[in-house]
């Protein structure tokens, strides 16, 4: 069955700081990669988004992520963490074998010390 | 352009009551989701409906859970009888038609609460 993993279940980095939260996944084919960010009690924001082509995307808010194939992986990065980051990212995968659904990793939890 | 909209943004409901979550997608979007996140979890696939149809609906637990996306209207999760277990939160994600509907927007979510 797919999966989603992030290995990082809570990351805390100081402000001004880079980030780098992890996520992999199993499936057989190219996926379609995401990365949402959630504020606590908010909703899901989407924060950028794979589905072909140069495998460095750029998102919003200063963030950007990388497809690697070799490592089935899909991390998220920021060069400087703001204390607005601070917050729940969670990586998504889709992909066409296993319906229109996406599945989530667990999330991490971001926290930012000033 | 207004993003997702679900409505109530808090529910609570006593053992045994119904919960109606509804959910408004964007304009020109014509696929819905349902998705649930218990507590200190990511979010779970439950539904997913365009108009008049259920897609798939692999995610949703066999009894008590229902849900419709009418031809006009909101699209509907209906919880019978809840239990304690559901309490959650509940979110729905639209997606526009054709190979752009894995990029899905969410709605803020509705918490329910079962006491």
């Amino acid at each position: 069955a797919q999966s989603v993993t992030q290995p990082d279940i809570h990351i805390t980095v100081s402000e001004g700081a880079s980030l780098e939260l992890r996520c992999n996944y199993s499936y057989g084919a190219t996926p379609y990669l995401f990365w949402y960010v959630q504020s606590p009690g908010q909703g899901l924001q989407l924060l950028l988004k794979y589905f072909s082509g140069d495998t460095l995307v750029q998102g919003i808010k200063g963030f950007e992520a990388e497809f690697k194939r070799s490592q089935s992986s899909f991390n998220l990065r920021k060069p400087s963490v703001h204390w607005s980051d601070a917050a729940e990212y969670f990586c998504a995968v889709g992909a066409k074998e296993y319906g229109n659904k996406l599945v989530f990793g667990a999330g991490t939890i971001l926290r930012v010390k000033s | 352009n207004a993003g997702v909209m679900q409505n109530p943004r808090h529910l609570v409901r006593r053992r045994g009551q119904e919960a109606r979550l509804r959910c408004s997608p964007m304009k020109g979007h014509s696929h819905v989701y349902w998705y649930r996140q218990l507590p200190e979890e990511g979010l779970k696939f439950m539904v997913y409906l365009q108009k008049e149809n259920i897609i798939d609906e692999s995610g949703m637990p066999k009894e008590r859970f229902s849900a419709e996306f009418p031809k006009e209207g909101p699209s509907i999760l209906r919880i019978q009888q809840v239990v304690r277990g559901d309490s959650a939160a509940y979110f729905c994600a639209s997606s526009p038609p054709s190979r752009e509907r894995y990029e899905q927007y969410f709605g803020p979510g509705t918490r329910l609460t079962v006491t």
